[in-house]
């Protein structure tokens, strides 16, 4: 059964405290992004990665980091520094010949306590 | 500053009307214009996207129109259905750089289709 996987679905931070978000694909894509989600504010950009081991930052990406070791996963660790982190986060991944078609996985929201 | 303008921010239409959500952009780079549909606690998902190089674009009930000049793109969704309510993103992409640093979307429209 192919697609996108995020966990855990609902995640609760205590403030001060980095928390990581998991996001694996079987679709063999090897592009991967993450996006933030906020009521009336549509998604925007936090990171995005081409290839294996490289990783470029988005429009909001202060206060987040990313890994890249496999070309399955991407995860997202959100960090104190980040201000304002509860929202619903997207993860999307897209074959690298046809980068404008991105696939989106179910997300998980996070709510810092 | 916001590159895609999407209106209206939500609709209501009746069961068997026709939606029409639009959206407006400023980068002339971008060559590629999906839609997505996204229901509560779910990811968004294609809907229907268009390039420049057409008009318009047909797929069952959703519709895009496109107008390269004016810079502005639609979604129509005929005989809509209570089914269709969900909120619906415009995005644009620029396919310069391979056009994997991602899509830049508007800010959403809430559908409500009243039965």
């Amino acid at each position: 059964d192919g697609g996108i996987t995020q966990s855990p679905k609902y995640l609760f931070r205590k403030e001060g405290q980095n928390v990581t978000l998991s996001c694996e694909q079987n679709l063999n894509h090897d592009a991967m992004y993450w996006y933030r989600q906020d009521p009336g504010q549509g998604l925007r950009l936090i990171y995005y990665s081409q290839i294996v081991n490289d990783f470029q930052k988005g429009d909001i990406a202060e206060g987040y980091s990313v890994s890249r070791e496999k070309k399955e996963s991407f995860p997202l660790t959100v960090t104190s520094a980040q201000k304002n982190p509860t929202a619903f986060y997207l993860c999307a991944s897209s074959p690298l010949g046809s980068t404008d078609t991105q696939y989106f996985g179910p997300g998980t929201r996070l709510t810092v306590l | 500053q916001q590159q895609v303008k999407q209106s209206p921010q939500s609709l209501i239409v009746q069961k068997g009307g026709i939606s029409i959500i639009n959206c407006a952009y400023e980068n002339t780079a971008f060559d590629y214009f999906p839609w997505y549909q996204q229901f509560p606690g779910k990811g968004p998902a294609l809907l229907i996207a268009i390039r420049p190089d057409v008009s318009e674009k047909k797929e069952g009930r959703f519709t895009i129109s496109f107008n390269k000049s004016a810079k502005q793109f639609s979604l129509h969704i005929m005989d809509s259905q209570p089914g269709d309510s969900a909120t619906y993103f415009c995005a644009a992409v620029s396919g310069a750089g391979g056009g994997a640093d991602g899509l830049t979307f508007g800010k959403g429209t809430h559908l409500i289709i009243q039965p």
